[in-house]
């Protein structure tokens, strides 16, 4: 069984602080998802990462995969309260991503 | 440019009584996938259907559960004899290609009483 661990499970900042989250695992992806996800609503797709070392940024967020392929992380510069959500990270081990494996998320409030 | 739709958002059912639920693809996806949120716990996969075929359902529970992809309609993730336990969020997905991004519907968000 593939499984993403996702640190910290929960986070509390003060809005304009920069933070960093993780997304690790002992297997290989082939790809890895970030997705947030509001209360009530489903996962809304932020980025996909597929090659080891890859760096995407999207706005204030910046995404990377690990040389490895086996761990991601998300740093937010500068988080402010409409980045407040789960983020979740999603990995496709059989190169098909047909079965996602998630993490159990990161709990970010960013407080105003 | 509708999105992935799920109906209904919300279901309530007593024991013993079935559940269906209603997954309409992205517009251009044929490839659908159903996962189910557990309260305190992440999203597990299920099941992947292409139209008419059932690709992978390993994580398919092997009793009360079934789903369909039918060539004309929703897909449809059926539960019978509901059991408390099977109160979860399920969350069906879309992508156009085998392989490619998955997007998300909004969920549905059974509750057995």
């Amino acid at each position: 069984t593939q499984l993403l661990e996702q640190s910290p499970q929960f986070l509390s900042i003060q809005e304009g602080e920069n933070l960093t989250v993780y997304c690790n695992s002992s297997s290989v992806f082939s790809s890895l998802q970030w997705y947030r996800q509001e209360p009530g609503e489903g996962p809304v797709l932020l980025v996909t990462v597929v090659t080891g070392g890859e760096v995407k940024k999207l706005k204030r967020l910046t995404f990377q995969f690990g040389d490895a392929r086996k761990d991601s992380s998300l740093h937010i510069t500068a988080a402010q309260p409409g980045d407040t959500g789960l983020y979740l990270c999603a990995g496709d081990a059989s190169g098909a991503n047909s079965k996602l494996t998630f993490g159990k998320g990161i709990t970010l409030s960013v407080r105003p | 440019n509708a999105g992935v739709m799920q109906n209904p958002r919300h279901l309530v059912r007593r024991r013993g009584q079935e559940a269906r639920l209603r997954c309409s693809p992205m517009k251009g996806h044929s490839h659908v996938y159903w996962y189910r949120q557990l309260p305190e716990e992440g999203l597990k996969f299920m099941v992947y259907l292409q139209k008419e075929n059932i690709i992978d359902e390993s994580g398919m529970p092997k009793e009360r559960f079934s789903a369909e992809f039918p060539k004309e309609g929703p897909s449809i993730l059926r539960i019978q004899q509901v059991v408390r336990g099977d109160s979860a969020a399920y969350f069906c997905a879309s992508s156009p290609l085998a392989g490619s991004e998955q997007y998300f519907g909004p969920g549905t968000r059974l509750t057995v009483t």
